[in-house]
């Protein structure tokens, strides 16, 4: 139940098109869900996160959506570009613990 | 503002050596957070620090251990050291619980 499950394992995706990866959790006492942004040889970077107040919060080309009912979330990339290819992990913690629970993480690369 | 900062950021030891890891959070953060990252289990849940007291602490064998100064600074230790035991460790911190973290970019402990 404190599995957070992600797909796909990687992702090849053209420049310019839609990135996308899905999260999916079972512990529905989770009320926090960032994103991070991992580059080879460097620690993962926070890039968005959400609350399930709401049902979707954009940051530039970056947007989560979040589906309570189905406990289910993706983070999507616009307009995807060469310097988004990394690896993404979804993550999820409840107030009472905060403890991050790790996706398995999904290499994307953006091909020129 | 500086980042976390880790060090070392390489370290390669023998089995049954013991290691200690060092983690600056960044200015005015009090909480303090390790995690383990390898290819096969990805990213698991050490522990977390708090005002110089450990609040939560992962599945983890006794002979990882850690603490937290009164300046926020934190330490892990690994004791017996096993080859399974090579990771990148990683240590976040955020201004108090329960809010987003900020990762350091790793040790790279290495066991021959």
């Amino acid at each position: 139940q404190q599995q957070v499950k992600q797909s796909p394992q990687s992702l090849i995706v053209q420049k310019g098109g839609i990135s996308i990866i899905n999260c999916a959790y079972e512990n529905t006492a989770f009320d926090y869900f960032p994103w991070y942004q991992q580059f080879p040889g460097k620690g993962p970077a926070l890039l968005i996160a959400i609350r399930p107040d709401v049902s979707e919060k954009k940051e530039g080309r970056f947007t989560i959506s979040f589906n309570k009912s189905a406990k289910q979330f993706s983070l999507h990339i616009m307009d995807s570009q060469p310097g988004d290819s990394a690896t993404y992990f979804c993550a999820a913690s409840s107030g009472s613990n905060y403890q991050l629970i790790w996706g398995a993480g999904t290499k994307l690369i953006i091909k020129p | 503002k500086a980042g976390v900062t880790q060090t070392p950021r390489y370290l390669i030891k023998t089995r049954g050596q013991q290691v200690t890891l060092s983690c600056s959070p960044i200015s005015g953060h009090r909480s303090v957070s390790w995690y383990q990252q390898t290819p096969g289990q990805g990213l698991q849940f050490l522990f977390e620090y708090f005002s110089e007291t450990q609040r939560n602490k992962g599945n983890f064998p006794g002979r990882f251990s850690g603490r937290q100064f009164s300046n926020s600074r934190s330490e892990m230790n690994v004791s017996t050291l096993e080859l399974g035991d090579s990771a990148l460790y990683l240590c976040a911190s955020s201004l108090t619980v329960n809010q987003p973290q900020h990762f350091g970019d790793g040790t790279r402990l290495s066991i021959l």
